[in-house]
């Protein structure tokens, strides 16, 4: 199936610093790519849905200055969580959608950010 | 409005005890309905695609089907190893988002 990565896979920073989570397609382009948040023994919330080349899309509640989204490429997806809070720690997983509508959704590995 | 719902919330098996898990959605029209494995602290791991009633899948004990209103997520005679959480997904017609179930937890006992 198709891979895709998640990069750190586990980072710890000081509260007001800013992280950033790279998530890339390896053998695929991905048209679309989503990023979700995960608090233990609860399902994926999804945060935001980027297409290559334009603006994310945020759910309600998301704050779009606090989770910047970059999806400058059909194989590459950014999120900075800027000036970190504690409250921020979670598990962030990002997936990625080829070009075709149907196609299926595939995972990265997730990022535990522990923010201190 | 579109909904996925799973039930159960969790399900305990001895080995060899097979069983099934139940996708319910409501969608307007459906592009597709995807089945994954999560295992503690990881992404999950997508397992099938279905895009048409009476569509079924395969895989190794896993058996995926599906009706106009819900999937099922056969499991037969499962192994311990089999113990993850099972999360469902739609995708619907008209829209970028894929609707995701809250899951269930398998535990499969030796």
């Amino acid at each position: 199936g198709a891979v895709v990565s998640q990069h750190p896979s586990r980072v710890i920073c000081k509260s007001g610093t800013s992280v950033k989570i790279e998530c890339r397609s390896l053998d695929f382009q991905a048209t679309t790519m989503f990023w979700y948040r995960q608090f233990p023994k609860q399902s994926l919330m999804l945060m935001a849905t980027s297409n290559e080349g334009s603006k994310a899309t945020y759910e309600q509640g998301v704050e779009k200055d606090k989770f910047l989204i970059n999806h400058a490429s059909l194989t590459l997806s950014t999120l900075t969580v800027t000036s970190a809070h504690p409250e921020d720690s979670s598990f962030y997983i990002c997936s990625a959608r080829g070009t075709r509508a149907t196609d299926t959704q595939y995972f990265g590995p997730g990022t535990r950010l522990t923010v201190l | 409005e579109d909904q996925v719902t799973q039930s159960p919330e969790a399900l305990r098996l001895q080995e060899g005890e097979s069983s099934s898990l139940n996708c319910s959605y409501t969608v307007s029209g459906l592009r597709g309905l995807f089945w994954y494995r999560q295992d503690p602290g990881k992404g999950p791991e997508f397992l099938f695609t279905l895009y048409s009633a009476g569509e079924e899948k395969e895989k190794e004990r896993l058996k995926a089907t599906l009706t106009k209103k819900e999937s099922f997520l056969h499991i037969t005679a499962p192994k311990p190893e089999d113990s993850a959480t099972y999360l469902c997904a739609v995708h619907p017609t008209g829209g970028f988002k894929t609707i995701f179930g809250a899951g269930t937890r398998l535990f499969v006992k030796a």
